[in-house]
């Protein structure tokens, strides 16, 4: 049962355009949403987070959107940079046993690339 | 400030035989989790330890198993390894006790079972 599910495992964009990546979830108990990108032969760095009280949170390049009724969100990266190449991971968290909300659920992910 | 580190960096293994993993979480970081990440499966949640106690666990077999000592540092054992083993297998840490937070991830041990 994936609760949280990336549906497209590649994007392809131009440099300087919007990349638009996508995420959707079915647990609703999930409180907490983040995006990671990874490289090749690195672990996960975090990108940017919202949480379930808010719709819209921004730093930068980075933008995410959620729709809580919809149960999605999604990431803007505007304007677009070959350096962003990576893989894109969708992470979600809710309330765990003692007190830890540290059991992340990850999508799939999805490989961006960014084409100069 | 040093990042995570997990040691070894690759460990090529043979079915049946036991594997540990070593991680050492940034200096003054009390939780550590580790995830499994395969190609078809994506990140997988592990186990997740703080003050020496494992408070959360996902849905993996007994053979995987964790410990956290008291300078923070974890390792995790994987028994009895299998084929379907093989995995970046990534340890994570971060600073509060509770409350959804951004971890930082080591780069991972790249663990192969033949």
């Amino acid at each position: 049962d994936q609760q949280v599910k990336q549906n497209s495992p590649s994007l392809s964009v131009q440099e300087g355009r919007i990349s638009i990546l996508n995420c959707d979830y079915t647990n609703s108990m999930f409180d907490y949403f983040l995006w990671y990108k990874k490289y090749p032969a690195e672990g996960p760095t975090f990108l940017i987070s919202i949480s379930s009280i808010k719709d819209k949170n921004e730093d930068g390049r980075f933008t995410v959107f959620l729709n809580k009724s919809a149960k999605h969100l999604s990431l803007h990266i505007v304007p677009s940079q070959p350096g962003d190449s990576a893989v894109y991971f969708c992470a979600a968290s809710a309330p765990g046993s003692g007190g830890s909300n540290y059991k992340l659920t990850f999508g799939k992910g999805t490989l961006l690339t960014v084409n100069p | 400030k040093a990042g995570v580190t997990q040691t070894p960096r690759y460990l090529i293994k043979t079915r049946g035989q036991q594997v540990t993993l070593s991680c050492s979480p940034i200096s003054g970081h009390r939780s550590v989790s580790w995830y499994q990440q395969t190609p078809g499966q994506g990140l997988q949640f592990l186990f997740e330890y703080f003050s020496e106690t494992q408070r959360n666990k996902g849905n993996f077999p007994g053979r995987f198993s964790g410990r956290q000592f008291s300078n923070s540092r974890s390792e995790m054992n994987v028994s009895t390894l299998e084929l379907g083993d093989s995995a970046l297998y990534l340890c994570a840490s971060s600073t509060s006790p509770t409350g959804a937070e951004k971890l930082f991830f080591g780069s991972g041990t790249q663990l192969s079972v033949l």
